[in-house]
Parts: structure tokens; C-alpha cells; sequence
């Protein structure tokens, strides 16, 4: 069965500070995979996803996320972290071969400190 | 603006009435989706929708019902067989086919008394 999984519940880091989320999967074929951010209360927005090509894929608002098959994971990095990036992470798998559905990550909790 | 737009945002009830929450998207997307977001929790998949006049159940669809009359629209009605309707409910659509992103609205708070 396809599954999702983010090990990291809750994560506080420094502002200014490096950031690595980690999201893992299992799924058969080949994934498309996706991170949304969700601020509380709001719906989830999407920061990236990879179809294919290139495994080290770019989004918005600085955050880029690698493409490893042999480890089947999708982690979710930025380089400096600002404080209005404190928000819900939701790493997604979408599942194609028997129509759209997709498969999401219990999602972890992001908190940035002065 | 095209978008999805989810109403109302929020929503008090007493327990036992049925309630609908509305869902209206103007992407020209063929699949529609509803979810359920507790606190601390991930996205259940309640319902979802590939084409008018047709929809399949998701994990937790027990004590909901949906429709799919009209391809921008699918509104999501928590009965009163839900035993724990209090939630966040979030709507969302794709396209229909490989590789398609899915895009959420900005989400509905149930509150039941």
C-alpha cells in the first residue's frame, strides 16, 4: 500500500539557521511527489513537487526538495530559515495508475525562535 | 481570480442537524476532493470525485454524503450519523490524468454543540 511517512512531528530551529525535513514513501511506480505549507487555519499551498528530470527540484520561497530513489525519500531543505516560515510541512504522493489520488504525511509542525 | 473557494469558513451547529459545506472551483479541473484535518493531524480523504455524476468513497466517508452535479461544484454534507463532526474540512481539485498537482482551498471550521 502506498504510504507516507514524516518521521519529525515538531521541529524548532534558530532564524537564519539551515532547515531539513524529511519525508519518506512507498509506492511501487514511479511517485510524483509534493510539499505543500499550510499556515493555521488556511488551506495547504504548494512548494514544489517532482515529476521527473532532474532529482534536486526548486520552489517557492527559497525551499527545494531532493529526489532519492535508492532511499526513497523526498526531503524538504532551505538554507536560511525566516520566521514567516513557521507553518505545518506536508509531504505528498501522488498515485496515478488507478486515477488521481493522492496520499499525504502526517505533516510536521515547523517553529522558528529569534 | 481562478481558485477554489470553500463556504462557509466558519460553521456552528447543534448536534444531531445535518449541515453542508459548500466547495465551488473555477480551474476547469475534472477531480474534486474533500478532506478532514484534526488538530495535530494529517489529511483524511473523506471523498473524491473524477467526473460528474460520480464519486468514490475515501477512508473515513462513513456519516458523509457528496454530489457531483456540475463539474465546478461538489459540496460535502456531514450528517448526523458523523459521531465526531467538530473539524477542519479542507476541499480540493485536480486535473485528471499523470502528474497532475492537486490545489486545496482555504478550508471550512465545523463546530458542533
Amino acid at each position: 500500500a502506498q504510504s507516507v511517512t514524516q518521521p519529525d512531528i515538531h521541529i524548532t530551529v534558530s532564524e537564519g539557521a539551515s532547515l531539513e525535513l524529511r519525508c519518506n514513501y512507498s509506492y511501487g511506480a514511479t511517485p510524483y511527489l509534493f510539499w505543500y505549507v499550510q499556515s493555521p487555519g488556511q488551506g495547504l499551498q504548494l512548494l514544489l513537487k517532482y515529476f521527473s528530470g532532474d532529482t534536486l527540484v526548486q520552489g517557492i520561497k527559497g525551499f527545494e526538495a531532493e529526489f532519492k530513489r535508492s532511499q526513497s525519500s523526498f526531503n524538504l531543505r532551505k538554507p536560511s530559515v525566516h520566521w514567516s516560515d513557521a507553518a505545518e510541512y506536508f509531504c505528498a504522493v501522488g498515485q496515478t495508475n488507478t486515477g488521481n489520488q493522492f496520499y499525504f504525511g502526517t505533516g510536521t509542525s515547523l517553529t522558528v525562535i529569534p | 481570480d481562478g481558485g477554489i473557494t470553500q463556504s462557509p469558513k466558519y460553521l456552528f451547529r447543534k448536534e444531531g442537524q445535518n449541515v453542508t459545506l459548500s466547495c465551488e472551483q473555477n480551474l476547469n479541473h475534472d477531480a474534486m476532493y474533500w478532506y478532514r484535518q484534526d488538530p495535530g493531524q494529517g489529511l483524511r480523504l473523506i471523498y473524491y470525485s473524477q467526473i460528474v455524476n460520480d464519486f468514490q468513497k475515501g477512508d473515513i466517508a462513513e456519516g458523509y454524503s457528496v454530489s457531483r452535479e456540475k463539474k465546478e461544484s461538489f459540496p460535502l454534507t456531514v450528517t448526523s450519523a458523523q459521531k465526531n463532526p467538530t473539524a477542519f474540512y479542507l476541499c480540493a481539485s485536480s486535473r485528471s490524468g499523470i502528474g497532475n498537482t492537486i490545489y486545496f482551498g482555504e478550508g471550512s471550521w465545523l463546530t458542533v454543540v
